[in-house]
């Protein structure tokens, strides 16, 4: 499974973010789809997750503005991040994995895509 | 500051073996599995240990990673050059209903 991210590199404060990503080399049907963000020089933070049935779970800190969707005809996953500050500036990844899995538990993010700088700015 | 705490960098030399802890609370390692994700730099991260002490597929036994408790480690034996990178620990939070990050330990191979 190789995953690809995508979308604008520019967004200006106050508009939305949206990004999305593609699955190839296999199904997402059974599995969690997670966002990972990377501010520049910083650590990572998990932005949420979709099952494929389209369940979700969101970071707290940024639940209000999340909002994340599926499509598996397409094999694609999305992120809309609305008003965007200049907090947001990061690169953003998508990754297999984050809820949970019984008996195994919640499970780890791999793969990785190759992730996306998003630049907020005006 | 990261919810999981880890050391901001450790050294070695080549052939050297060197461990980094990741400590957290009973909402997150304490009753949750760690994992561990090496990150070189200009590249995305990459699973390295799962549940506490797996190996995924393609990653050398130089790796290792355990659990007691509130804290985790990841031990590297049989240092390499190419082991100089960033390494993340992760673990869901029960507390925070997410997951959280280490705030990443960089590795400098002397």
């Amino acid at each position: 499974v190789q995953l690809q991210e995508s979308g604008p590199g520019l967004v200006k404060p106050s508009k939305t973010l949206s990004l999305t990503c593609t699955v190839s080399g296999g199904s997402m049907n059974g599995d969690y789809w997670s966002w990972i963000r990377q501010p520049p020089g910083k650590g990572l933070e998990w932005i949420g997750y979709i099952y494929y049935n389209g369940g979700t779970s969101y970071s707290p800190s940024l639940q209000s503005r999340v909002t994340l969707s599926v499509d598996t005809s397409k094999n694609q996953f999305f992120l809309r991040l609305n008003s965007v500050t200049t907090a947001d500036t990061a690169i953003y990844y998508c990754a297999r994995g984050g809820g949970w899995l019984s008996p195994t538990g919640y499970i780890w993010f791999d793969p990785w895509g190759k992730g996306t700088l998003v630049t907020v700015s005006s | 500051q990261s919810v999981l705490t880890q050391p901001p960098s450790v050294s070695g030399t080549p052939g050297q073996r060197v461990t980094m802890s990741c400590s957290g609370s009973r909402s997150n390692i304490g009753d949750y599995t760690v994992n561990w994700y090496q990150q070189v730099p200009g590249t995305a991260p990459k699973l390295l240990i799962f549940t506490n002490n797996q190996r995924p597929s393609g990653v050398p036994d130089r790796f290792s990673g355990s659990k007691s408790g509130t804290s985790a480690s990841l031990a590297i034996s049989g240092l390499l050059s190419e082991d100089e990178a960033d390494y993340y620990c992760a673990a869901w939070d029960d507390g925070l209903n997410g997951w959280v990050f280490g705030g990443g330990t960089k590795l400098t191979v002397l």
